[in-house]
């Protein structure tokens, strides 16, 4: 099925441990984000890939790095957890055309657990 | 910057009451508005969208929004909801001269029969 696909699922990590989530989209999207979804706190953007070769900060990116790594995937790296990263993370994708922005569609989450 | 607010946190109702949630956004500029929803346990499902022409939206599941520019809001309202429309919902907006999608921190929906 079309749509987007992250990985994994569930995950839980200790302090200090490094992993990357990733995400891909078979839409023919160019724009490409990672959220993260605190309680009371909304989705909160991290980092941003308006076109392959291009990324950009959003609202909370310390502590995360990304990679566009081709127009399909767009990965989004954490070097050393903290507690404070536990969260659940989404990555959406959407087509930019003339007139704005038609159709984000996001992924099924990431649950990320740092002990 | 861009920014959202949805000043309703919790909002609890009856079956069959009507709902009005709240969201304004700050940005100046020419901006595309969305509403998303979230079921428990699973990831966000658009409800409707606005871009340009009739700033009164309808979506699905009965859902509609008026864009008031001059207010900077985008409410969401429904006539009559029902238990199913337990959730949370999020207001968002992007612009044509940012790539960003900003979301507003949600209001949780709780609906009693």
């Amino acid at each position: 099925n079309a749509g987007v696909t992250q990985t994994p699922k569930f995950q839980v990590l200790k302090t200090g441990q490094s992993m990357t989530l990733q995400c891909a989209q078979d839409m023919n999207h160019n724009s490409m984000y990672w959220y993260r979804q605190d309680p009371g706190m909304g989705l909160r953007l991290i980092y941003y890939s308006a076109s392959e070769g291009t990324t950009d900060k959003g609202e909370v990116p310390n502590g995360y790095n990304v990679s566009r790594l081709n127009k399909r995937e767009f990965s989004l790296r954490l070097e050393s957890a903290a507690p404070s990263q536990t969260s659940v993370y989404f990555c959406a994708s959407t087509l930019r055309r003339t007139g704005g922005y038609y159709g984000y569609t996001f992924g099924s989450g990431t649950r990320l657990t740092v002990v | 910057a861009q920014s959202v607010s949805q000043h309703n946190h919790h909002v609890i109702l009856s079956e069959a009451a009507s709902l009005e949630l709240g969201c304004n956004y700050s940005y100046g500029g020419t901006v595309n508005l969305f509403w998303y929803v979230q079921y428990p346990g699973q990831h966000l499902q658009l409800l409707l969208k606005y871009f340009s022409g009739d700033p009164l939206v309808k979506g699905i599941k009965g859902f509609e929004a008026e864009f008031i520019k001059s207010k900077f809001s985008f409410n969401l309202r429904k006539p009559s909801v029902q238990w199913s429309d337990t959730a949370e919902y999020f207001c968002a907006v992007t612009s044509y001269n940012t790539d960003k999608l900003i979301f507003g921190t949600g209001t949780r929906l709780q609906v009693f029969p």
